[in-house]
């Protein structure tokens, strides 16, 4: 069974901090994808990036980077120098795909950031 | 190119009625799932629907059924409501129905069940 765990249920922050949000993952697959989304007030869900079990490069995108270390199933994101625009939930999410099942993601129960002025 | 969109925005149902909603999927884009999302929880899988076909269905009842359309839309159709059925509907294509093709969301439609 797939699971995901984001063990911070709120976090609040003030302008300009860096905050790091935490996503422990457990499967069974060799071959599997990360992905974190955005969710602000309005409700749709924003892609921000997509991370396969082969690729360990941390990546940087802007304010935003991810890290991931496969030894410790973990896939976690950090703002860095955050903004109010940043206020959202954000959800940490697995991808598990079979041919005979198809293609579904798992997500956390999600991270509500505030980030206030 | 516009996003996936989804109609109605927000709906209200008696228990008992049943209600459809209607997702279109991004241009091109073949692969269409439906998830819910409960207030204070995360979204959880319903089906994954590739070519026009059914590839994938969740822990939902059968009073939960969907079908793909020619032109790759989707309908999501929920029979029997009950109350617990109120949450925030999400329908998200993608270019093709495997695992490293990203799922991009629509707006949802907020379904509330008096």
């Amino acid at each position: 069974a797939q699971k995901v765990t984001q063990a911070q249920t709120e976090i609040s922050v003030v302008e300009k901090e860096d905050v790091t949000l935490d996503c422990v993952y457990e499967t069974r697959d060799t071959t599997y994808y990360l992905f974190w989304y955005k969710q602000p007030p309005s409700g749709e869900l924003v892609f921000l990036i997509r991370r396969n079990s082969f690729d360990e490069q941390n990546e940087i995108s802007g304010r935003y980077s991810w890290n991931f270390q496969k030894s410790t199933s973990s896939f976690n994101f950090t703002i860095t120098a955050s903004q109010v625009v940043d206020s959202a939930v954000y959800f940490c999410a697995l991808n598990y795909f079979q041919e005979t099942s198809g293609s579904r993601l798992t997500f956390g129960e999600g991270t509500q950031l505030t980030v206030n002025p | 190119d516009a996003g996936v969109t989804q109609s109605p925005t927000h709906l209200i149902k008696t228990r008992g009625q049943h209600v459809t909603l209607r997702c279109s999927p991004i241009s091109g884009h073949k692969s269409v799932s439906w998830y819910q999302q409960v207030l204070g929880q995360g979204p959880q899988f319903i089906f994954q629907y590739y070519e026009k076909e059914e590839r994938g269905r969740g822990n939902f009842p059968d009073r939960f059924s969907a079908r793909q359309f020619p032109n790759y839309s989707s309908e999501l159709n929920v029979n029997a409501l009950l109350l617990g059925d109120s949450a925030l509907y999400l329908c998200a294509s993608s270019l093709v129905g495997t695992g490293n093709s990203p799922l991009h969301f629509g707006n949802g439609t907020r379904l509330t069940v008096t």
